[in-house]
């Protein structure tokens, strides 16, 4: 089974501009949730989707935002990108059934603010 | 709120020696599931293990146990007989929702010298 993929792996912007990232979940998996990580915040939570609807938010400004198509597959946005915003973003998919609470992770794309 | 501290942020072991990740948590809901990932150099979170509130049981897997303690919020990790290639970062986290909002820790570095 193939596991969850991202793309791009790397970007670089300008500030200012936006930025659209990709998550494709492991087949069969129907919720996606989204990571940020920095060398001084660690592991942040951003969103999950279940089913093309947002089912819980982190502590996020809205210049991130996210969706999620009917076949999984999620986009997250950020716009009017900061020098901040550079990140390792992670992508990880679960089934989203009760009862299994695993979440696997893609390589997650590493995005440079410049 | 919740919370997760890994208080170890290096450790460096000679090869096939033990080595022990704590992890403590703290949370108010009686409810709550707790995990272990590796994040190896290539970057992708690794799932490791999951343990429920309700299940105390400790765990050993190969060269890996895991020691759950309610009574110490602890939830710690040993390798056994370490090796080079269990050079990684490990991470804690805690949910409060199955499978939603993963609150990591912020992970401990190992390295393992041969």
């Amino acid at each position: 089974k193939a596991g969850v993929t991202q793309t791009p792996r790397y970007l670089i912007k300008t500030r200012g501009q936006q930025v659209t990232l990709s998550c494709s979940p492991i087949s069969g998996h129907r919720s996606v949730s989204w990571y940020q990580q920095t060398p001084g915040q660690g592991l942040q939570f951003l969103f999950e989707y279940f089913s093309e609807t947002q089912r819980n938010k982190g502590n996020f400004p809205g210049r991130f935002s996210g969706r999620q198509f009917s076949n999984s597959r999620s986009e997250m946005n950020v716009s009017t990108l900061e020098l901040g915003d550079s990140a390792l973003y992670l992508c990880a998919s679960s089934t989203g059934q009760v009862g299994v609470y695993e979440q696997y992770f893609g390589p997650g794309t590493r995005l440079t603010v410049t | 709120a919740q919370k997760v501290t890994q208080a170890q942020t290096e450790i460096s072991v000679v090869e096939k020696e033990d080595v022990t990740l704590d992890c403590v948590y703290e949370t108010r809901d009686t409810t709550y599931y707790l995990f272990w990932y590796k994040q190896p150099p290539s970057g992708e979170l690794v799932f490791l293990i999951r343990r429920n509130s309700f299940d105390e049981q400790n765990e050993i897997s190969g060269r890996y146990s895991w020691n759950f303690q309610k009574s110490t919020s602890s939830f710690n990790f040993t390798i056994t007989a370490s090796q080079v290639v269990d050079s990684a970062v490990y991470f804690c986290a805690l949910s409060e929702e199955a499978g939603t909002a993963l609150i990591f820790g912020k992970g401990t570095t190992l390295s393992v010298s041969s």
